[in-house]
């Protein structure tokens, strides 16, 4: 039982590179979600899925896209990436919606130069 | 505005002193507030669900209360490997998401 998966871990990118991050979930969760971390700052909902096939815009949608592709994969699509989307991002599952707590993935910590 | 503030940023404790980390909140209605542990290059992980005022949660050397403005997480006579960032969250009426404080390092020396 491996939880809440994320890949890459590390990712560099120059300015306007495009790239997926990945994720996927082993618990049977309905909801997803795609957050971003940076110092001092708490956690911010960029995307999430409250049950296969449905996507939402969190707090800070813009420059990214989502695909919940299935029931256990969520992924995370930076178009053209900037460097104020240097961050570590977590993706996240639970069994619906708020009220219910999370389980992270280790994040990926992406740098774009 | 829903707002979450969590307090001391840091925290620096010898190992057995025992202390207190706050969050307060300002929210339209309390649905759930959550604690979240985090070590370095990990992600948060869950501690506890607290949903009423006066409810209180224990797990080992951790309890977690919660009042109608605040909640505190106290920590009993802390080892090392206590030493994590705590994270605090509120699930409110007026949100689907979750409003995240921004934590607090916890340092235990031995």
């Amino acid at each position: 039982n491996a939880g809440v998966t994320q890949t890459p871990k590390f990712q560099v990118l120059k300015t306007g590179q495009s790239m997926t991050l990945q994720c996927a979930q082993d618990m049977n969760h309905n909801s997803m979600y795609w957050y971003r971390q940076d110092p001092g700052m708490g956690l911010r909902l960029i995307y999430y899925s409250a049950s296969e096939g449905t996507t939402d815009k969190g707090e800070v949608p813009n420059g990214y896209n989502v695909s919940r592709l299935n029931k256990r994969e969520f992924s995370l699509r930076l178009e053209s990436a900037a460097p104020s989307q240097t961050s570590v991002y977590f993706c996240a599952s639970n069994q619906q919606g708020a009220s219910y707590e999370q389980y992270f993935g280790p994040g990926t910590r992406l740098t774009v130069t | 505005e829903d707002q979450v503030t969590q307090s001391p940023e840091a925290l620096r404790l010898q190992e057995g002193e025992s202390s207190s980390l706050n969050c307060s909140y300002t929210v339209s209605g309390l649905r759930g507030l959550f604690w979240y542990r985090q070590d370095p290059g990990k992600g948060p992980e869950f501690l506890f669900t607290l949903y009423s005022a006066g409810e209180e949660k224990e797990k080992e050397r951790l309890k977690a209360t919660l009042t109608k403005k605040e909640s505190f997480l106290h920590i009993t006579a802390p080892k090392p490997e206590d030493s994590a960032t705590y994270l605090c969250a509120v699930h409110a009426d007026s949100n689907y998401q979750l409003i995240w404080g921004a934590g607090t390092k916890l340092i235990i020396k031995p």
